[in-house]
């Protein structure tokens, strides 16, 4: 079945350091695939997407490319800011359904 | 346009209780889902209306958990009694069309559940 595996938390960093989260997925065919985030007290919000393979997808400074060989969308930032602490998690679009990752917490430090 | 919007943000009841969370879709939204997320662990899915019709309600966890969405607006998610391990984080989204189609697909800010 679909499934999305991403690395556990908590991250912390100081603010200014580079970011990777990774995400591996388990999918038939070639689904779309999702960051979302959530921030302390706020709803889940879509931060990046991708529909196919090699698309990349960004939104405020982060980035995730879909790399079909390797099946992974790993999430990326070149210098992350305290706002961006949060909740981050890697989803795929499954039948007619949003399938998510464990997430991941991050913690930036000032 | 008004967002996804949920109640209560935040409940606390003792186990064997009844909770009722609601969730109200972003209007013309036909397609709503429940989410559900357990302390450390992944989102899951719950079940999926399309207008008042169920479409999928494979993840719901067991016959404790009922949904309902009457006259295709507003749903209700109960949970009675409730147990210990149905604390957690209970989503609510919606979409214009069904998300296997493309359609963007918005988030409430979930509904806190702690039962002890």
């Amino acid at each position: 079945g679909n499934s999305v595996t991403q690395m556990e938390g908590p991250v912390t960093l100081s603010e200014e350091a580079f970011l990777t989260i990774n995400c591996t997925y388990t999918a038939t065919g070639y689904p779309s695939l999702f960051w979302y985030v959530q921030y302390p007290g706020e709803g889940l919000q879509l931060l990046l997407k991708a529909t196919k393979a090699d698309d990349k997808g960004s939104n405020k400074g982060f980035e995730a490319t879909y790399r079909k060989e390797t099946t992974s969308f790993h999430l990326e930032k070149g210098s992350v800011q305290v706002s961006d602490s949060a909740v981050y998690f890697c989803a795929l679009r499954g039948d007619d359904k949003i399938i998510f990752g464990k997430g991941t917490r991050l913690h930036i430090l000032p | 346009e008004a967002g996804v919007t949920q109640f209560p943000s935040h409940s606390v009841i003792e186990k064997g209780q009844t909770v009722t969370l609601r969730c109200d879709p972003i209007s013309g939204h036909d397609n709503l889902y429940w989410y559900r997320r357990v302390m450390g662990k992944e989102i899951k899915f719950l079940l999926h209306f399309v207008k008042e019709s169920k479409q999928d309600e494979s993840g719901m966890p067991n016959n404790r958990f009922l949904a309902e969405r009457t006259g295709g607006t507003y749903s209700t998610l109960k949970v009675q009694p409730a147990e210990l391990e149905d604390s957690g984080v209970y989503f609510c989204a919606s979409s214009r069309g069904g998300v296997f189609q493309g359609n963007t697909i918005y988030f409430g800010e979930g509904s806190w559940l702690t039962v002890v």
